[in-house]
């Protein structure tokens, strides 16, 4: 059974700050990775989606990495700014399930003045 | 273009009580899914159709819980003799197909249900 592991669960940083977030998996066969983000209230916003044969995918300040082999991503945010703060969540897509998400438990991020 | 969308955005109801929450998912988009997600924990997965159809219902978690999307587009989630365990915000999300290498998920605010 896939489990989707993220930590820390929380993380606060002063502005400016480079910050890396972890993500790991137990079951190598996916077809990919997202990372998303989740404000109070709001439904999930999708980040960076990476593909199983890739390494990485970039978006501005954010760098999402990809170990298949290992059962690992990181999502790397570089400086940071309070705008940042919000949860962030990342799923996988299990093969031959239906494109269905299991999500980890994400990892709450603060960002300080 | 609209995104997704969920109704109510807030339902209060009381244990034994019957609840509809609602997902209008993207024009055109033909994969829906369901999941549940509560407090401090990533979402849950319940249900996804294909169309009409349930084509894996394994998430939801007992009999008491059905869904339903009759043509294809708008889906309704019915959870009969809710318990206050069901208190959770229920999310919906839609993907213009089911092609798993390419899957993206669109999300939807969801419903903030709360069972007293």
């Amino acid at each position: 059974k896939q489990e989707v592991t993220q930590i820390p669960a929380a993380l606060s940083v002063p502005e400016g700050e480079n910050l890396v977030l972890n993500c790991s998996f137990t079951d190598s066969a996916i077809y990919n990775l997202q990372w998303f983000r989740q404000d109070p209230g709001k439904g999930l916003t999708s980040l960076l989606l990476i593909q199983s044969s890739q390494r990485e995918q970039t978006s501005g300040r954010l760098n999402a990495s990809l170990d298949k082999s290992s059962g690992r991503s990181t999502l790397y945010i570089a400086a940071s700014q309070p705008g940042d703060s919000a949860t962030y969540l990342c799923a996988v897509t299990p093969y031959n399930q239906g494109g269905k998400l299991i999500f980890g438990q994400g990892t709450e991020l603060s960002v300080k003045p | 273009g609209a995104g997704v969308s969920q109704t109510p955005s807030n339902k209060v109801t009381e244990k034994g009580k019957y609840v509809e929450l609602r997902c209008d998912p993207i024009s055109g988009h033909t994969a829906l899914y369901w999941y549940r997600q509560s407090l401090g924990q990533g979402p849950e997965f319940l249900i996804y159709f294909q169309g009409t159809g349930a084509a894996d219902d394994s998430g939801l978690p007992n009999d008491r819980f059905f869904a339903v999307r009759p043509e294809g587009s708008v889906s309704t989630l019915k959870i009969q003799r809710t318990e206050r365990g069901d208190s959770a915000v229920y999310l919906c999300a839609s993907s213009p197909e089911v092609t798993s290498a390419y899957n993206e998920q669109f999300f939807g605010p969801g419903t903030r249900l709360t069972v007293l």
